[in-house]
């Protein structure tokens, strides 16, 4: 099977604007979840979408925004991007997100927020 | 409230010595415990997980309840050894998310 995929895998933003970036999960997962990864911080969690239903969401600003269609592609959009944004953003897909569900890792969009 | 704690940003062993990954974790309920490993230009993948109990690359993980870790150990450190680690954490059941550690950063010196 393929794996997750994610584009675009390069950004340059300026201050103010806004960004989409969108994941293509393994076919036949239906659960998508977003993640920030920056050096001091780690993985932190954005959202997880199922079934087209955003169904945890972690503790970002609103400015933080995504979607899930009903072939489960996803997408994240931020708005009024901020220096802070910038960071490696990870999409990982599994089949349900059940307990003990491994999650596929895509390859990320790396932002850069000028 | 859920957290998982890696206390080492960086840990250096040389080839051949014993490595031990440190986490702990605090969870209300009884979670999923997993290490997923980024090597240098690659993504995020999967290690082990501790429901399967089973032993990748020669790492093991023990979930202790009673001091809430799950270290990660292996004998022997390999040069392949050197990349990434995180612990992460899940709820049982469906659609509960997951929750990493900053990760901790293993150079094998040869």
């Amino acid at each position: 099977k393929a794996g997750v995929t994610q584009t675009p895998r390069y950004l340059i933003k300026t201050r103010g604007q806004q960004v989409t970036l969108s994941c293509s999960p393994i076919s036949g997962h239906r659960s998508v979840s977003w993640y920030q990864q920056t050096p001091g911080q780690g993985l932190q969690f954005l959202f997880e979408y199922f079934s087209e239903t955003q169904r945890n969401k972690g503790n970002f600003p609103g400015r933080f925004s995504g979607r899930q269609f009903s072939n489960s592609r996803s997408e994240m959009n931020v708005s009024t991007l901020e220096l802070g944004d910038s960071a490696l953003y990870l999409c990982a897909s599994s089949l349900y997100l059940a307990g003990g569900d491994t999650q596929y890792f895509g390859p990320g969009t790396r932002l850069t927020v000028l | 409230a859920q957290r998982v704690t890696q206390p080492e940003k960086l840990l250096s062993v040389f080839k051949g010595a014993p490595v031990e990954l440190k986490c702990n974790y605090s969870y209300s309920g009884s979670p999923e415990l997993f290490w997923y490993v980024q090597y240098s230009r690659q993504r995020l993948q999967l290690l082990l997980r501790h429901i399967s109990r089973e032993s990748i690359k020669g790492f093991t993980a023990d979930l202790n309840k009673g001091e809430t870790s799950f270290h990660l150990k292996k004998p022997f450190a390999q040069e392949e050894d050197s990349a990434m680690y995180y612990c992460a954490l899940s709820g049982r059941g469906t659609g509960n998310q997951f929750y990493f550690g900053t990760g901790t950063s293993l150079t094998v010196i040869p």
